[in-house]
């Protein structure tokens, strides 16, 4: 139980385009989920909070217009990542809780989108 | 952002050994967390732990809560070579699973040959 997928697991593109990245929980509905983006040898730094059905949370020094993030439903959250530079390139993870089940009151980590901006 | 101080930052040792690290907050945490990482995955959950002073074990693994809420250990017994990877501490301020997590800032463990 407890599984968290991300897709895609790398992506590729040119500067200026926009990507997109879904997160979701394949056995558990998560209420709430996690974006988090890590640099090499460095660990994780929270992007934002996304709560299904409501706006999501930022941490402070990320752009939302920059970072969209859609929770539309209770096992699917995506990431945008609008007009990419090359300095967005890094390893994009998030992660779902559940108040019941596997995952109660834990987070749950999918494995990870590597996003490379040319 | 905010980050944990863990410590060693790095270790390098023989097929074995038993490993300790540990972290440390200036401030109280409600939860601390323990993870493992692969390269190119994401954090796996290896202990969770909800009370001061909880002492928890996962096989070969031991973590405990500090009793000053600001710190937490994780040992490894009898390391083998799937332990390699980075392992990350995380602390959380309050019960609810809904607030975020504060990260360490990972210990990579090698185990030389």
């Amino acid at each position: 139980g407890a599984v968290v997928s991300q897709h895609p697991s790398r992506v590729i593109c040119k500067s200026g385009t926009s990507v997109k990245i879904e997160c979701r929980s394949l056995d558990f509905q998560a209420t709430t989920m996690f974006w988090y983006r890590q640099f090499p040898k460095q660990s994780l730094m929270l992007m934002a909070t996304s709560n299904e059905g409501s706006k999501a949370t930022y941490e402070q020094g990320v752009e939302k217009d920059k970072f969209l993030i859609n929770h539309a439903s209770l096992t699917l959250s995506t990431l945008t990542v609008t007009s990419a530079h090359p300095e967005d390139s890094s390893f994009y993870i998030c992660s779902a809780i559940s108040w019941r089940g596997p995952a109660r009151e834990t987070q749950y980590f999918g494995p990870g989108t590597r996003l490379l901006v040319l | 952002g905010q980050q944990l101080n863990q410590s060693p930052q790095s270790m390098f040792i023989q097929e074995g050994e038993d490993v300790s690290m540990n972290c440390t907050s200036s401030s109280i945490f409600n939860t601390w967390l323990w993870y493992k990482q692969d390269p190119g995955e994401g954090p796996v959950l290896l202990i969770a732990l909800y009370k001061a002073g909880e002492l928890t074990s996962n096989g070969r693994l031991t973590a405990q809560f500090g009793i000053t809420r600001k710190d937490s250990f994780l040992n490894i017994s009898a390391s083998i070579p799937s332990d390699v990877g980075i392992y990350f501490c995380a602390g959380r301020i309050s019960n609810f699973g809904n607030e975020k997590l504060t990260f360490g800032t990972g210990t990579r463990l090698t185990i030389i040959p």
